[in-house]
């Protein structure tokens, strides 16, 4: 069974702090990685994809991505208390007919 | 440009009924999705389609069925309601699946009692 782990948290930042997000895969043959953020109640927007190992920068956003290690990371620089969502990670893998496995999500809450 | 339309938004089933739910893209991708997110469980795939006429199970399909006769249109139809399909339900596109993220409909919210 391909799988996706992240720590459920909820992870507790102070605002304009950085907010490490991470996220473990157990299918060596993964090809591309995604961060959605998700608002209660709201559908996952698509924040940061990731296909190569290293950084990729986006604003605040940093997705970081190992592969010998098969793990993917979101760092949020200056965090905002709008950035109070739960984080997806999702992992296309070979298993997976080329489908996403999501995993169940990190709650993160930043405090004003 | 509307994007991933989903209907209905909320809606309250008895056991044993029967409903679809409607899902049209407007952004001309080949791929579609259905997912059903649970709290704590995460998003498990349903049913998917890689083109019109093109439909496959996912991960947890039983309950459900799919049609898929045009690229813009992904309907979800649920046989014979039972409280476990309580949830809420994603529609999902994208462009070619493999390598693109997902665009995301609002979600419909049901309920069976």
């Amino acid at each position: 069974q391909k799988e996706v782990e992240q720590n459920s948290g909820p992870l507790s930042v102070p605002e304009g702090a950085i907010a490490s997000l991470n996220c473990t895969y157990s299918d060596r043959g993964s090809q591309s990685f995604f961060w959605y953020r998700q608002y209660s109640g709201k559908s996952p927007e698509l924040i940061m994809f990731i296909y190569s190992n290293g950084d990729k920068e986006d604003g605040r956003f940093t997705a970081q991505l190992n592969k010998a290690s098969q793990y993917v990371s979101l760092l949020i620089r200056d965090s905002q208390p709008s950035d109070s969502a739960t984080y997806l990670c999702a992992v296309n893998t070979e298993g997976s007919q080329g489908n996403l496995i999501f995993g169940k999500g990190t709650k993160l809450s930043v405090k004003p | 440009n509307a994007g991933v339309t989903q209907t209905p938004k909320f809606r309250i089933l008895k056991i044993g009924q029967s409903m679809t739910l409607q899902c049209a893209q407007d952004m001309n991708h080949n791929y579609m999705y259905w997912y059903r997110q649970d709290p704590g469980m995460g998003l498990k795939l349903i049913y998917y389609s890689v083109g019109a006429g093109i439909t496959d199970k996912g991960e947890v399909p039983n309950g459900y069925n799919v049609s898929r006769s045009t690229t813009e249109d992904f309907p979800l139809r649920l046989e014979l309601a039972a409280p476990s399909q309580t949830s809420v339900y994603f529609c999902a596109s994208s462009y070619r699946g493999l390598n693109y993220g997902y665009t995301f409909g609002s979600g419909t919210r049901l309920t069976v009692v």
